[in-house]
Protein backbone atom coordinates (compact mmCIF):
# COMPACT_ATOMS: atom_id res chain seq x y z
CA UNK A 1 0.00 0.00 0.00
CA UNK A 2 1.12 3.40 -0.85
CA UNK A 3 1.59 6.30 2.02
CA UNK A 4 3.26 9.41 2.84
CA UNK A 5 4.86 10.94 5.17
CA UNK A 6 4.95 14.82 6.01
CA UNK A 7 7.74 15.80 8.78
CA UNK A 8 6.56 18.88 10.64
CA UNK A 9 2.67 19.49 10.83
CA UNK A 10 4.07 22.93 10.93
CA UNK A 11 7.31 25.35 9.39
CA UNK A 12 8.20 28.94 10.27
CA UNK A 13 10.37 30.88 8.45
CA UNK A 14 11.69 34.51 7.56
CA UNK A 15 10.05 36.54 4.59
CA UNK A 16 13.19 35.92 1.97
CA UNK A 17 14.69 32.58 3.90
CA UNK A 18 14.55 29.62 2.46
CA UNK A 19 11.61 27.46 2.43
CA UNK A 20 11.81 23.50 3.00
CA UNK A 21 8.89 21.04 3.49
CA UNK A 22 9.61 17.20 3.80
CA UNK A 23 7.95 14.48 2.21
CA UNK A 24 8.60 10.86 2.10
CA UNK A 25 6.78 8.35 0.68
CA UNK A 26 6.31 4.35 0.55
CA UNK A 27 4.85 2.77 -3.06
CA UNK A 28 5.40 -0.59 -4.26
CA UNK A 29 5.84 0.66 -8.07
CA UNK A 30 6.99 3.42 -9.47
CA UNK A 31 5.07 6.47 -7.97
CA UNK A 32 3.74 9.87 -9.18
CA UNK A 33 4.12 12.57 -6.93
CA UNK A 34 2.19 15.58 -6.27
CA UNK A 35 2.66 19.07 -3.91
CA UNK A 36 -0.61 20.64 -3.47
CA UNK A 37 -1.01 24.45 -1.59
CA UNK A 38 -4.44 25.40 0.49
CA UNK A 39 -4.50 28.84 0.91
CA UNK A 40 -7.00 29.68 3.61
CA UNK A 41 -10.74 29.16 2.80
CA UNK A 42 -9.98 27.55 -0.21
CA UNK A 43 -9.25 24.76 -2.64
CA UNK A 44 -6.88 22.62 -2.93
CA UNK A 45 -4.30 23.92 -5.79
CA UNK A 46 -1.53 21.75 -7.98
CA UNK A 47 1.87 23.33 -7.04
CA UNK A 48 3.86 21.01 -9.51
CA UNK A 49 3.87 17.03 -10.19
CA UNK A 50 6.54 14.28 -10.84
CA UNK A 51 5.57 11.47 -13.16
CA UNK A 52 8.25 10.38 -14.90
CA UNK A 53 11.76 11.89 -17.05
CA UNK A 54 13.23 14.59 -15.15
CA UNK A 55 13.98 14.95 -11.18
CA UNK A 56 13.82 18.24 -10.38
CA UNK A 57 10.62 19.57 -10.75
CA UNK A 58 9.40 23.19 -11.08
CA UNK A 59 6.66 24.31 -10.34
CA UNK A 60 4.07 28.09 -9.80
CA UNK A 61 5.18 30.53 -7.42
CA UNK A 62 8.64 29.73 -7.55
CA UNK A 63 8.58 26.21 -5.57
CA UNK A 64 10.23 22.89 -7.06
CA UNK A 65 11.07 19.58 -5.56
CA UNK A 66 13.51 17.01 -6.66
CA UNK A 67 12.39 12.92 -6.59
CA UNK A 68 14.75 11.36 -5.52
CA UNK A 69 14.08 7.58 -5.47
CA UNK A 70 17.08 6.23 -3.49
CA UNK A 71 15.34 8.32 -0.70
CA UNK A 72 11.87 8.05 -1.52
CA UNK A 73 11.43 11.73 -0.75
CA UNK A 74 10.08 14.13 -2.57
CA UNK A 75 10.97 17.76 -0.57
CA UNK A 76 9.63 20.89 -1.72
CA UNK A 77 11.68 23.59 -1.74
CA UNK A 78 11.59 27.95 -2.32
CA UNK A 79 14.42 29.91 -2.05
CA UNK A 80 13.13 33.14 -1.04
CA UNK A 81 10.01 32.87 1.08
CA UNK A 82 6.68 35.02 0.60
CA UNK A 83 4.38 36.34 3.20
CA UNK A 84 1.95 34.82 0.53
CA UNK A 85 3.20 31.89 0.45
CA UNK A 86 1.38 31.15 4.18
CA UNK A 87 -1.19 28.31 3.31
CA UNK A 88 -1.10 24.10 4.11
CA UNK A 89 1.19 22.12 1.93
CA UNK A 90 -0.21 18.32 1.01
CA UNK A 91 2.69 15.91 -0.48
CA UNK A 92 0.71 13.51 -2.47
CA UNK A 93 1.38 10.15 -4.35
CA UNK A 94 -0.61 7.78 -6.51
CA UNK A 95 0.35 4.43 -8.33
CA UNK A 96 -0.01 6.04 -11.91
CA UNK A 97 -0.31 2.79 -13.45
CA UNK A 98 -3.24 1.40 -11.82
CA UNK A 99 -4.82 4.02 -9.84
CA UNK A 100 -5.82 7.91 -10.18
CA UNK A 101 -6.56 8.18 -6.54
CA UNK A 102 -4.06 10.44 -4.52
CA UNK A 103 -3.01 9.50 -1.35
CA UNK A 104 -2.10 12.66 1.23
CA UNK A 105 -0.08 13.47 3.64
CA UNK A 106 -1.38 14.77 6.80
CA UNK A 107 -0.09 18.23 5.44
CA UNK A 108 2.33 21.39 6.88
CA UNK A 109 1.53 25.05 7.54
CA UNK A 110 3.78 27.47 6.54
CA UNK A 111 3.46 30.40 8.65
CA UNK A 112 5.71 33.10 6.99
CA UNK A 113 7.21 35.98 9.48
CA UNK A 114 7.67 39.78 8.56
CA UNK B 1 -13.46 28.88 -17.90
CA UNK B 2 -15.37 27.89 -15.03
CA UNK B 3 -13.17 25.72 -12.39
CA UNK B 4 -15.00 22.84 -10.40
CA UNK B 5 -17.99 23.98 -8.64
CA UNK B 6 -19.50 22.39 -5.10
CA UNK B 7 -22.54 23.12 -3.73
CA UNK B 8 -23.50 23.39 -0.79
CA UNK B 9 -20.77 25.66 0.25
CA UNK B 10 -21.76 24.96 3.65
CA UNK B 11 -24.42 22.22 5.15
CA UNK B 12 -25.26 21.69 8.66
CA UNK B 13 -27.70 19.52 9.60
CA UNK B 14 -28.81 17.40 12.70
CA UNK B 15 -27.40 13.47 13.98
CA UNK B 16 -29.59 10.88 11.85
CA UNK B 17 -30.76 13.29 8.74
CA UNK B 18 -29.71 12.32 5.29
CA UNK B 19 -27.82 14.94 3.45
CA UNK B 20 -26.67 15.62 -0.27
CA UNK B 21 -23.57 17.26 -1.78
CA UNK B 22 -23.29 18.25 -5.42
CA UNK B 23 -20.22 18.52 -7.54
CA UNK B 24 -20.43 20.26 -11.18
CA UNK B 25 -17.20 19.26 -12.65
CA UNK B 26 -15.02 20.78 -15.51
CA UNK B 27 -16.94 20.91 -18.49
CA UNK B 28 -15.17 17.35 -20.50
CA UNK B 29 -13.67 16.07 -17.95
CA UNK B 30 -13.90 12.64 -17.75
CA UNK B 31 -12.72 11.68 -14.45
CA UNK B 32 -14.34 12.84 -11.11
CA UNK B 33 -13.22 12.37 -7.42
CA UNK B 34 -14.36 12.69 -3.94
CA UNK B 35 -12.39 13.54 -0.80
CA UNK B 36 -12.77 14.36 2.52
CA UNK B 37 -10.77 16.50 4.85
CA UNK B 38 -11.56 16.07 8.65
CA UNK B 39 -9.58 17.44 11.43
CA UNK B 40 -8.62 13.59 12.75
CA UNK B 41 -8.10 11.78 9.50
CA UNK B 42 -6.22 14.31 7.03
CA UNK B 43 -7.16 14.39 3.37
CA UNK B 44 -9.20 11.03 2.35
CA UNK B 45 -9.68 9.32 -1.00
CA UNK B 46 -13.56 8.42 -0.95
CA UNK B 47 -14.87 7.34 -4.32
CA UNK B 48 -13.28 7.69 -7.91
CA UNK B 49 -15.65 8.10 -11.44
CA UNK B 50 -13.97 7.45 -15.12
CA UNK B 51 -16.12 7.30 -18.15
CA UNK B 52 -18.48 4.66 -18.17
CA UNK B 53 -16.14 2.44 -16.17
CA UNK B 54 -17.79 0.80 -12.49
CA UNK B 55 -16.15 3.76 -10.01
CA UNK B 56 -13.74 2.97 -7.40
CA UNK B 57 -15.55 2.97 -4.03
CA UNK B 58 -12.55 1.53 -1.90
CA UNK B 59 -12.49 4.79 0.15
CA UNK B 60 -15.90 4.93 1.25
CA UNK B 61 -15.78 4.74 5.44
CA UNK B 62 -19.41 2.79 5.35
CA UNK B 63 -22.51 1.86 3.73
CA UNK B 64 -24.23 4.91 4.14
CA UNK B 65 -22.20 6.56 1.84
CA UNK B 66 -22.73 6.71 -1.64
CA UNK B 67 -22.25 8.53 -5.04
CA UNK B 68 -23.21 8.65 -7.82
CA UNK B 69 -22.14 10.60 -11.58
CA UNK B 70 -25.38 11.13 -13.67
CA UNK B 71 -24.48 11.33 -17.71
CA UNK B 72 -20.92 11.21 -17.10
CA UNK B 73 -21.11 15.23 -15.31
CA UNK B 74 -22.25 15.67 -12.13
CA UNK B 75 -22.01 13.85 -9.26
CA UNK B 76 -23.55 13.48 -5.77
CA UNK B 77 -22.71 12.51 -2.91
CA UNK B 78 -24.80 10.68 -0.48
CA UNK B 79 -24.66 10.54 2.98
CA UNK B 80 -27.32 8.53 5.04
CA UNK B 81 -28.17 8.62 8.91
CA UNK B 82 -25.41 11.32 9.42
CA UNK B 83 -23.50 10.82 12.05
CA UNK B 84 -21.46 13.53 13.82
CA UNK B 85 -17.70 11.78 12.87
CA UNK B 86 -19.16 12.49 9.42
CA UNK B 87 -18.46 16.31 9.84
CA UNK B 88 -15.95 17.55 7.53
CA UNK B 89 -14.63 19.25 4.22
CA UNK B 90 -16.27 17.25 1.36
CA UNK B 91 -13.98 17.87 -1.62
CA UNK B 92 -14.66 17.42 -5.26
CA UNK B 93 -12.22 16.90 -8.31
CA UNK B 94 -12.00 16.41 -12.01
CA UNK B 95 -9.64 16.03 -14.19
CA UNK B 96 -9.20 15.20 -18.12
CA UNK B 97 -8.56 11.99 -17.91
CA UNK B 98 -6.85 8.90 -16.36
CA UNK B 99 -3.92 9.83 -14.92
CA UNK B 100 -4.19 13.37 -15.37
CA UNK B 101 -3.90 16.43 -13.27
CA UNK B 102 -6.52 16.75 -10.76
CA UNK B 103 -8.66 20.16 -10.25
CA UNK B 104 -10.14 20.80 -6.91
CA UNK B 105 -13.32 22.46 -5.98
CA UNK B 106 -13.70 24.65 -2.61
CA UNK B 107 -15.59 22.14 -0.76
CA UNK B 108 -18.36 21.74 0.88
CA UNK B 109 -18.51 21.98 4.94
CA UNK B 110 -20.73 19.93 6.54
CA UNK B 111 -21.11 19.92 10.13
CA UNK B 112 -23.54 17.51 12.18
CA UNK B 113 -25.02 18.43 15.14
Amino acid sequence: AQSVTQLGSHVSVSEGALVLLRCNYSSSVPPYLFWYVQYPNQGLQLLLKYTTGATLVKGINGFEAEFKKSETSFHLTKPSAHMSDAAEYFCAVSDGADTDKLIFGTGTRLQVFP
Amino acid sequence: GAGVSQSPSNKVTEKGKDVELRCDPISGHTALYWYRQSLGQGLEFLIYFQGNSAPDKSGLPSDRFSAERTGGSVSTLTIQRTQQEDSAVYLCASSPGALETQYFGPGTRLLVL
